[in-house]
């Protein structure tokens, strides 16, 4: 079975920290993208890599940077969090293109 | 801008009905189509990929279909039972960008016993 994991189900953190969500993926797909999901809003793409150090802006960037240095591990990163980040985020990876997306069980981030 | 829309947003059924959830797309140039079912608080868990080559696809007791000349999916539920309750959730995947997924809302289900 493709495995998506991300390294939180919850986490907590204060305005203006700095803080990563990584996500691991042991089935050697070469996409992976990072989503977050918001009540009456739905899924909206943060960023997504279609190869190791390769990154495309999605519908919602601003505020998230990401990094890909190894192929099953793509990490999100707020550079400095605020309260309108607070939201559940969702790590998917695919298999080159046309193929199957896999989620991670998401992570719950609340900035306080 | 590829748009995708569900409905109805919620149903609620009693255990043992046959469904049907509906998807449309406003752009037939699509590479695949994906139901996905996410319980409350988790991820999303994929039920059916239809390519864009395929009219339908069935695994157990769900069929689902692709009509993109008319931009229209369908999730076929049979003999519904309560642990299907849950969101579920169309995705098309094409444009520029090869992979990335536009979402529907949802359609939230509850089948009550």
């Amino acid at each position: 079975d493709v495995k998506v994991t991300q390294s939180s189900r919850y986490l907590v953190k204060r305005t203006g920290e700095k803080v990563f969500l990584e996500c691991v993926q042991d089935m050697d797909h070469e996409n992976m993208f990072w989503y977050r999901q918001d009540p009456g809003l739905g899924l909206r793409l943060i960023y997504f890599s279609y190869d190791v150090k390769m990154k495309e802006k999605g519908d919602i960037p601003e505020g998230y940077s990401v990094s890909r240095e190894k192929k099953e591990r793509f990490s999100l990163i707020l550079e400095s969090a605020s309260t309108n980040q607070t939201s559940m985020y969702l790590c998917a990876s695919s298999s080159m293109r046309y193929t199957e997306a896999f989620f991670g069980q998401g992570t719950r981030l609340t900035v306080v | 801008k590829q748009e995708v829309t569900q409905i109805p947003a919620a149903l609620s059924v009693p255990e043992g009905e046959n469904l049907v959830l509906n998807c449309s797309f406003t752009d037939s140039a699509i590479y695949n189509l994906q139901w996905f079912r996410q319980d409350p608080g988790k991820g999303l868990t994929s039920l059916l990929l239809i390519q864009s080559s395929q009219r339908e696809q069935t695994s157990g007791r769900l069929n689902a279909s692709l009509d993109k000349s008319s931009g229209r999916s369908t999730l076929y539920i049979a003999a519904s039972q309560p642990g299907d309750s849950a969101t579920y959730l169309c995705a098309v995947a094409g444009g520029t960008s090869y992979g990335k997924l536009t979402f529907g809302q949802g359609t939230i289900l509850t089948v009550h016993p």
